[in-house]
This record gives structure tokens, C-alpha cells and sequence, in this order.
């Protein structure tokens, strides 16, 4: 079956770095999307990998290993305004989106 | 300018009612989607369609009716309303129905409750 496993929750300090980790196994593999969705609002893109390696983008940056089936989101200098659920997301051979359950972060001051 | 909207925003209603949520996107995509996300925050694919036509069905029971008079609309209408029906419901849209970057657009959800 196809499996996304992300940490349930996390909290972190606002100002410090946060790294959330999200691992899958599809049927096939066409990208890996990253979304904030804040509580009772909808997700909103932050990031899409199809290649190995980093991609940043001003505070944010995500990371992908297709052969280690991993991917990581880096989050520095948090601020409070960052306490949200990340949903790591891979596209599968089907280009359907297999979603994971989200990592709730919580920022504390 | 709202690229996805949704309406209602918040719907509450008795089991075994027939109710409608209407989805709207002013983005020229040519996919739309509808997801359930329920209690325990998972995003779960419902349908979706490209230029008017079903491409994902997933297991969803057949109570759970897409329909599509355009291609900046997809409605959800649902008949006979389970407890289990309690959710939020998401509208989302892409450009493209497959191969390379393919990022989806959510409208707000709503928010629906069954009594």
C-alpha cells in the first residue's frame, strides 16, 4: 500500500530552527509537495522536489532523498505566525497526491 | 480576487437530508478536485475532473455526486446525510491532471455537520 509517515506533533522556540521529516513509499514517485494549513483554514503550497537535494526559499527550505524515500522541511528564525500543520504530500505514478496526516508545530515564545 | 471559492462556508443539517456545496475557480485550471478532511486531519481525495470529465473516483459511497456544468465549477452534492458525513470538505484546482509540478489550489472549505 502506499504510506506517507510525518512526526504527529512538534513544538519548537520562536527565533530557532525546526526540521519536519516526512518519509513515504508510493507506487511510483512524481513529486513531493509541502503545505501549511493553519487551524480552520485551507492548506496552502510552500514547496514541490521532483530531483535530489535542497530547495530554499527565504525561510523555508525542503529537502528530498528518492532513494531513502525521505523528504524534510527546515524552518528558521520561527515565528509564531509558523504554528500550523505541515502536510507532506508525493505524487504517485498516477500523479494522484498521497497525503499525509500533517505535523501539527507548535511555537512557543 | 478569490482564486477558489466555496459555499457554503459552514453547513449544518439533520440526517438523511440532500445537501449541495457549490465550487468555484477563476484560475483557468483544468483540474478540480473535492477532498474530505476529517477529525484526524487527513486529506482524503474524493474526486476529481478534468474538462468535465471524472478521472479519480475514489471509494467514496454513491450517495457522494460530483457535478460539473463548466470547467471553472465542480459541485459536490450529497443525498441522504450519515453522522459519519461530518467533516470539512475542500475544493481545490490545478492546472494540469498529471506529469510534473502540479501544484493544487484550495478554496476554504466548509465545514459540514451532521445532526
Amino acid at each position: 500500500g502506499q504510506n506517507i509517515d510525518q512526526p504527529t506533533e512538534m513544538t519548537a522556540t520562536e527565533g530557532a530552527i525546526v526540521q519536519i521529516n516526512c518519509t513515504y513509499q508510493t507506487s511510483g514517485f512524481n513529486g513531493l509537495f509541502w503545505y501549511q494549513q493553519h487551524a480552520g483554514e485551507a492548506p496552502t503550497f510552500l514547496s514541490y522536489n521532483v530531483l535530489d537535494g535542497l530547495e530554499e526559499k527565504g525561510r523555508f527550505s525542503s529537502f528530498l532523498s528518492r532513494s531513502k524515500g525521505y523528504s524534510y522541511l527546515l524552518l528558521k528564525e520561527l515565528q509564531m505566525k509558523d504554528s500550523a500543520s505541515y502536510l507532506c504530500a508525493v505524487m504517485d505514478s498516477n500523479y494522484q497526491l498521497i497525503w499525509g496526516a500533517g505535523t501539527k508545530l507548535i511555537i512557543k515564545p | 480576487d478569490t482564486a477558489v471559492s466555496q459555499t457554503p462556508k459552514y453547513l449544518v443539517t439533520q440526517m438523511g437530508n440532500d445537501k449541495s456545496i457549490k465550487c468555484e475557480q477563476n484560475l483557468g485550471h483544468d483540474t478540480m478536485y473535492w477532498y474530505k478532511q476529517d477529525s484526524k486531519k487527513f486529506l482524503k481525495i474524493m474526486f476529481s475532473y478534468n474538462n468535465k470529465e471524472l478521472i479519480i473516483n475514489e471509494t467514496v459511497p454513491n450517495r457522494f455526486s460530483p457535478k460539473s456544468p463548466d470547467k471553472a465549477h465542480l459541485n459536490l452534492h450529497i443525498n441522504s446525510l450519515e453522522l459519519g458525513d461530518s467533516a470539512v470538505y475542500f475544493c481545490a484546482s490545478s492546472q494540469v491532471p498529471s506529469g510534473g509540478y502540479n501544484e493544487q489550489f484550495f478554496g476554504p472549505g466548509t465545514r459540514l455537520t451532521v445532526l
